[in-house]
């Protein structure tokens, strides 16, 4: 089975602060994706990164960046630099590698609210 | 924008009633899953049509059924509609034979069933 947590329900920044949405995640598979989308309030999920299990590597996008480590099951997401277009629900979600399916398993989401 | 577009944007429907959802997938695609997502959780995933068979299915009833297209486009049909099935319905297009693709959503539909 697989699971995601969120355990930040709801964090509230001053624009300009940087901050960081926390993942940790179960699986029994040795290889899996890791994704994190970000819904706004339009209802549509927008896809932000996809990671391979096999790449450890941090990656950094814009004012975005990513921290995978395998060995605590963390795929935490930092915005750096908060803007107040960044106000959204952030979700983690993980699917496994290979095999026929394609079913990703999300977590609750966190949701971010940056103030003027 | 993806390019996976679903209809209707809303809509309101009484207990016991049927309801058909639909979904266009993004071009190249040719896989849909479809997720529900309640009020203030993640998506669950639904089931999953791949080349118009399905390929994989969540804990959902039976109730919930679904079918795709030729051109993959998709419907998400529930039968005797119930109070807990009101939600977000997000359908998600990918494909399967490019491993790892990410999935694109459409903006959902928001049902009420009342």
């Amino acid at each position: 089975a697989q699971k995601v947590t969120q355990a930040q329900t709801e964090i509230s920044v001053v624009e300009k602060e940087d901050v960081t949405l926390d993942c940790v995640y179960e699986t029994r598979d040795t290889t899996y994706y890791l994704f994190w989308y970000k819904q706004p309030p339009s209802g549509e999920l927008v896809f932000l990164i996809r990671r391979n299990s096999f790449d450890e590597q941090n990656e950094i996008s814009g004012r975005y960046s990513w921290n995978f480590q395998k060995s605590t099951s963390s795929f935490n997401f930092t915005i750096t630099a908060s803007q107040v277009v960044d106000s959204a629900v952030y979700f983690c979600a993980l699917t496994p590698h290979g095999g026929s399916n394609y079913k990703l398993t999300f977590g609750k989401g966190t949701l971010l609210t940056v103030n003027p | 924008e993806t390019g996976v577009t679903q209809s209707p944007t809303h809509l309101i429907k009484t207990r016991g009633q049927q309801v058909t959802l639909r979904c266009s997938s993004q071009s190249g695609h040719n896989t849909v899953s479809w997720y529900q997502q309640a009020l203030g959780q993640g998506p669950q995933f639904i089931f999953q049509y791949y080349r118009e068979e399905e390929n994989g299915r969540g804990n959902f009833p039976p109730r919930f059924s679904g079918l795709q297209f030729p051109n993959y486009s998709s419907e998400l049909n529930v039968n005797a509609l119930e109070l807990d099935d009101s939600a977000l319905y997000l359908c998600a297009s990918s494909s399967l034979d490019r491993e790892g693709t990410e999935a694109f959503f459409g903006q959902g539909t928001r049902l009420t069933v009342v």
